[in-house]
């Protein structure tokens, strides 16, 4: 069965202090690994889309990696303006269709 | 260029009725799929239309129904609502290329709640 897990649930940091965002997911017939923000009673907003084993991109203060089962969002120095649900998603679904993880929803405190 | 467009942003219907979605996709975007999104269950598929027809579909009941117009403008109908239908439906276009979406980008959403 095709899973996205995504860890933690919620997070709570402080302006500047930095961490990762854990998604892992079923490896057979991956075409792509999403990553979106989605703020409260809006839709997500595309962030990265990663396709190969140790393929990185940044934008800003996020940079999503990938390995073979996991893919990782970094935030570094993040702001209370990055507090936001964070979803990962894997592509190629049995049906497919893009498959969700339940999101990681991260506070940033001034 | 103008993201994806759903309208309405928000409905109230009662249960026993009927719903409309409405999808506008990005320009030259010919793959529109549907999401739902509630708290317990996250985002889940419902269907991909392409080319005005239906190319996948998720474990949605028969009462979840879309179409696609040759404009590649994507309508989702609701019939018979249930109270468990109240959710977020998103909408997302993306560029088909052979059996791989590219460019997966999602419009705001429709609130729906169910009385």
């Amino acid at each position: 069965e095709d899973q996205v897990t995504q860890s933690p649930e919620a997070l709570r940091l402080q302006e500047g202090e930095s961490s990762s965002l854990n998604c892992s997911y079923t490896v057979s017939g991956l075409r792509g690994l999403f990553w979106y923000r989605q703020d409260p009673g809006k839709g997500p907003e595309f962030l990265f889309t990663l396709y190969s084993a140790g393929e990185e991109k940044e934008k800003e203060r996020l940079k999503a990696t990938l390995t073979k089962k996991e893919s990782f969002l970094h935030i570094t120095a993040p702001k209370p303006e990055d507090s936001a649900t964070y979803l990962c998603a894997r592509g190629g679904g049995s049906q497919g269709n893009l498959i969700f993880g339940k999101g990681t929803k991260l506070s940033v405190k001034p | 260029k103008a993201g994806v467009t759903q309208t309405p942003r928000y409905l109230i219907k009662t249960r026993g009725q009927q719903v409309t979605l409405s999808c506008s996709p990005i320009s030259g975007h010919r793959s529109v799929s549907w999401y739902q999104q509630t708290p317990g269950q996250g985002l889940q598929f419902l269907f991909e239309y392409f080319s005005e027809t239906q190319r996948n579909k998720g474990n949605f009941p028969g009462r979840f129904s879309g179409r696609q117009f040759s404009n590649s403008r994507s309508e989702m109908n609701v019939s018979t609502l249930e109270l468990g239908d109240s959710a977020l439906y998103l909408c997302a276009s993306s560029l088909l290329i052979g059996q791989t979406n590219y460019g997966y980008t999602f419009g705001s959403g429709t609130r729906l709640t169910v009385v």
